[in-house]
């Protein structure tokens, strides 16, 4: 069985352009994490969905950030407009259940000149 | 909030030296993960630990949780380079979100 995928893997953009990170969960998970990790704050929880609802946004910055899960196996970050200190590595991971092993994909790591 | 202190937060040493790396909090956890990733990739579960003072052991990793469910601690045996890599510890309560520390950086030099 294929991970979580995400992509873009890498993506630079200019401040103020809009950025759109995208997630497929693993097959048959019903809860979706989205993170972001730098070296200052290590890895801090963004939003997480449960079949498909989000559950808790309170770790979203603000609202230049928005998250959607429009079906089971998409979801999708939305940072608009980006600020350079939005760069970082941002993560989605799945679970089966919230107690459940959590899933990382590989990560996309934002760059905003 | 519930906070998760990482130390040491780098560390570097010599292949076959052995380590213990902490993770320590003033919240009481019901569990408590111990996660490691490598440059480029997501953090990968090593264990989970949920009764306090419980040991677990992966080959030369040995895994503690405190007695009072409030720290853990990760000692590896005879450090490869392979071992290299971000260990990071997360805890939960109940049924809330996993909580995440910012990791200790370990370096095994051959």
């Amino acid at each position: 069985d294929a991970g979580v995928i995400q992509s873009p893997r890498h993506e630079v953009t200019e401040m103020g352009q809009e950025v759109t990170l995208r997630c497929k969960p693993i097959s048959g998970h019903d809860y979706l994490f989205w993170y972001r990790q730098t070296m200052m704050r290590g890895l801090e929880l963004l939003i997480y969905f449960n079949n498909n609802v989000p559950i808790d946004d309170s770790g979203m910055p603000e609202d230049r950030f928005s998250a959607k899960m429009p079906n089971a196996s998409f979801s999708t970050l939305k940072i608009q407009p980006s600020e350079p200190r939005d760069s970082a590595v941002y993560f989605c991971a799945s679970s089966l259940m919230t107690q459940d092993t959590q899933y990382f994909g590989p990560g996309t790591r934002l760059t905003v000149l | 909030t519930q906070l998760l202190e990482q130390s040491p937060q780098f560390l570097s040493i010599q292949e076959g030296e052995n380590l213990t790396v902490y993770c320590n909090s003033s919240s009481v956890f019901s569990s408590l993960q111990w996660y490691r990733q490598e440059p480029g990739e997501g953090p990968v579960l090593l264990v989970t630990v949920v009764t306090g003072g419980e040991v677990k052991k992966l080959k030369r990793l040995t895994f503690q949780f405190g007695d009072a469910r409030k720290d853990s601690s990760l000692h590896i045996t005879a450090a490869q380079p392979g071992d290299t890599g971000l260990y990071l510890c997360a805890g939960r309560t109940g049924n809330t979100p996993l909580v995440f520390g910012k990791g200790t950086r370990l370096s095994v030099i051959a």
